[in-house]
This record gives structure tokens, C-alpha cells and sequence, in this order.
């Protein structure tokens, strides 16, 4: 089935600076959903992409598809604690979603 | 709008006891999906039920696990004769139609202690 890797597994930033996580595939991806999981929550659904190349932007956040549907990002531009929590992408099919192994972020003042 | 309801949020039990989760998914979706995470993991699909039919099960163990989504009331994950390693976080999600290009709603999980 469909691997979906994350790097890196774990961050810590001082509040202010920026974060990143990376989504890898070996395979073409029909779409990619990433998630955040604050510490003891759910997965709380924060945006889906699905065309080559794709930018959506909320607020502090950037989310990037690759050009060849491989790959995706996430990036966090000047963090606050409340950013503080595991983000994972996911690629559904028609039955599921594939998880990646998901980025765990601390920030500390 | 009540989302997605999981009881208990915390069960404990004893090896070889059975555990039942229950999951009531969101108003209008008829679409639930089992996760189990194990601490400092990333979620694994286990199945995927629509109105009694089990549609996508490959995620569940052959042995022990069942899962149902009845014409009336939740969906249930039922674990038979529980062992230490089945210890985890359960995640039922919902959505109104299926997973692709649909974002999953969930719930706050069971956390199952097997003592």
C-alpha cells in the first residue's frame, strides 16, 4: 500500500522563528489533507490539496503540492505556542487515509 | 452541530476481557473509518464501514477484531480477549461521502488501558 514518510519526526523552535515539515512519496498522490493533533486531542483537519503545484495559504500557514504529486509541505512562519502539536499529512482513497508518520512541534519562549 | 461521539473516552480492562468502542459519527455522514494509534505514532487505518456493510477491513487484525456499523445506533469496535499490545488510542472518523478528496471528521477517541 501507499507509504507516506515525514520528516523531520521531531522539532523544537523558540517562539517567533519559523517551522517546516516535509511529505514524501514514492508514488504519485491523488491529493494530500494535512492535519494537526494538539498533545492528548484528535486530528483536526486543516487543508486539502489536490492539483500539481498547488500554494494554499491560512493565516501563518503555507501548503505546498509538488509539481509531480509527490511530495508536500507545510510551513509555520513566525510560530506561537499555540502552533504546539503533531501535524500529519494524509492521502485518502476511496476507503481511507494513509497517515504519515506526522512532525511533533514545541515551541518555547 | 454535535460531531463525532466516542465512548468511552477512557476504558480500562483487564487481559482477556473484551472491550466495546462506540462511535456515533457526525449529522448527515454516513461513512466511518476506524485509526488505532499506538503513543508517538501516526495514525493506522483499521476499517471502514458504511450502513451495515464493512467495506475496508484490511487494517484489522484477522484474530479478536470486529467491527459494525448498524442500521440504528453506532458504530462499534469490539476488541475480544484483550492483551497488553492492543493498549492505544482509538479514532473514529466520519465523513458524508468517501475519502477521496474528503476531509475526515473525528472524534476525541477511546484510550484503551489493558492492565
Amino acid at each position: 500500500g501507499q507509504q507516506v514518510m515525514q520528516i523531520p519526526q521531531y522539532q523544537h523552535v523558540q517562539e517567533g522563528e519559523d517551522f517546516t515539515t516535509y511529505c514524501n512519496s514514492s508514488t504519485t498522490l491523488s491529493n494530500i489533507q494535512w492535519y494537526k493533533q494538539r498533545p492528548g486531542g484528535h486530528p483536526v483537519f486543516l487543508i486539502q490539496l489536490v492539483k500539481s503545484g498547488e500554494v494554499k495559504k491560512q493565516k501563518r500557514l503555507t501548503f505546498q503540492f509538488g509539481e509531480a504529486k509527490k511530495n508536500s509541505s507545510l510551513h509555520i512562519t513566525a510560530t506561537q505556542t499555540t502552533d504546539v502539536g503533531t501535524y500529519f499529512c494524509a492521502t485518502g482513497t476511496a476507503s481511507k487515509l494513509t497517515f504519515g508518520t506526522g512532525t511533533r512541534l514545541q515551541v518555547t519562549l | 452541530n454535535a460531531g463525532v461521539m466516542q465512548n468511552p473516552r477512557h476504558l480500562v480492562r483487564r487481559r482477556g476481557q473484551e472491550a466495546r468502542l462506540r462511535c456515533s459519527p457526525m449529522k448527515g455522514h454516513s461513512h466511518v473509518y476506524w485509526y488505532r494509534q499506538l503513543p508517538e505514532e501516526g495514525l493506522k487505518f483499521m476499517v471502514y464501514l458504511q450502513k451495515e456493510n464493512i467495506i475496508d477491513e484490511s487494517g484489522m487484525p484477522k484474530e479478536r477484531f470486529s467491527a459494525e456499523f448498524p442500521k440504528e445506533g453506532p458504530s462499534i469496535l469490539r476488541i475480544q480477549q484483550v492483551v497488553r499490545g492492543d493498549s492505544a488510542a482509538y479514532f473514529c472518523a466520519s465523513s458524508p461521502t468517501d475519502s477521496v478528496n474528503q476531509p475526515q471528521h473525528f472524534g476525541d477517541g477511546t484510550r484503551l488501558s489493558i492492565l
